[in-house]
């Protein structure tokens, strides 16, 4: 198991519902990203944390909410999702982010969403 | 096109076997090339990463990156079934954001 844990661990929601997953990494890292991973695509970033401090939004649909309340804590809210929006959601986090050199990102093992 | 382009298999090998897995991308800004494995039910671990051009060993692992021909490879010596898994290459220029591919999924079979 990584330093970053992710819950819960399968979520199955109506198109109606609003739930919210959860991520939180114990390695001391400034930064904390979600990913969405779609069957054979590439894992797709969504949001970036720096200092909880969102700087990066990839053009992400606002049934996507994130919350970033401490460094070590990372919420992503969800509301009147989409059948397309099933896939599994991954948490990261690296020491740094937008420095000059590449930093090491830590995954969690994903929430595996599916809405009906 | 897409910046990174990965053939997503699956690709099936028996134990023992020398595997070959590839990525090519179109961005020449690329310096760090990264192997991610993912486990079923599990999140990406980091494999190996190289800077730049070249060959990086690590026991059974060999990473290459040819810049030139803007193509990165993973090697795996002597097949494990315990390496049968999802593998993502990856790239990034550094302090932009991680570009991945979409996975090979291999199987070593007993």
């Amino acid at each position: 198991e990584t330093g970053v844990t992710q819950t819960p661990r399968h979520l199955v929601m109506g198109m109606t519902n609003k739930k919210s997953l959860k991520c939180e990494q114990h390695l001391g890292h400034n930064a904390m990203y979600w990913y969405k991973q779609s069957a054979k695509k590439p894992l797709e970033l969504m949001f970036v944390y720096s200092l909880e401090e969102r700087v990066e939004n990839n053009s992400v649909p606002s049934r996507f909410s994130p919350e970033c309340p401490n460094s070590s804590h990372l919420f992503l809210h969800l509301h009147t999702l989409q059948p397309e929006d099933s896939a599994l959601y991954l948490c990261a986090s690296s020491l740094e982010e937008g420095t000059s050199s590449y930093n090491e990102q830590f995954f969690g093992p994903g929430t595996r969403l599916t809405v009906l | 096109q897409k910046e990174v382009e990965q053939d997503p298999g699956p690709l099936s090998v028996p134990e023992g076997a020398i595997v070959s897995l590839n990525c090519t991308y179109s961005n020449s800004a690329f310096q760090y090339f990264m192997w991610y494995r993912q486990y079923s039910r599990k999140g990406p671990e980091l494999l190996m990463y190289t800077y730049s051009s070249g060959n990086k060993e690590d026991g059974r692992f060999t990473a290459q990156v040819d810049k030139s021909s803007k193509y990165i490879s993973l090697f795996i010596r002597d097949s494990q079934p315990s390496d049968s898994a999802t593998y993502l290459c990856a790239m990034t220029e550094g302090a932009s954001k991680i570009i991945f591919g979409s996975g090979t999924r291999l199987s070593i079979r007993p």
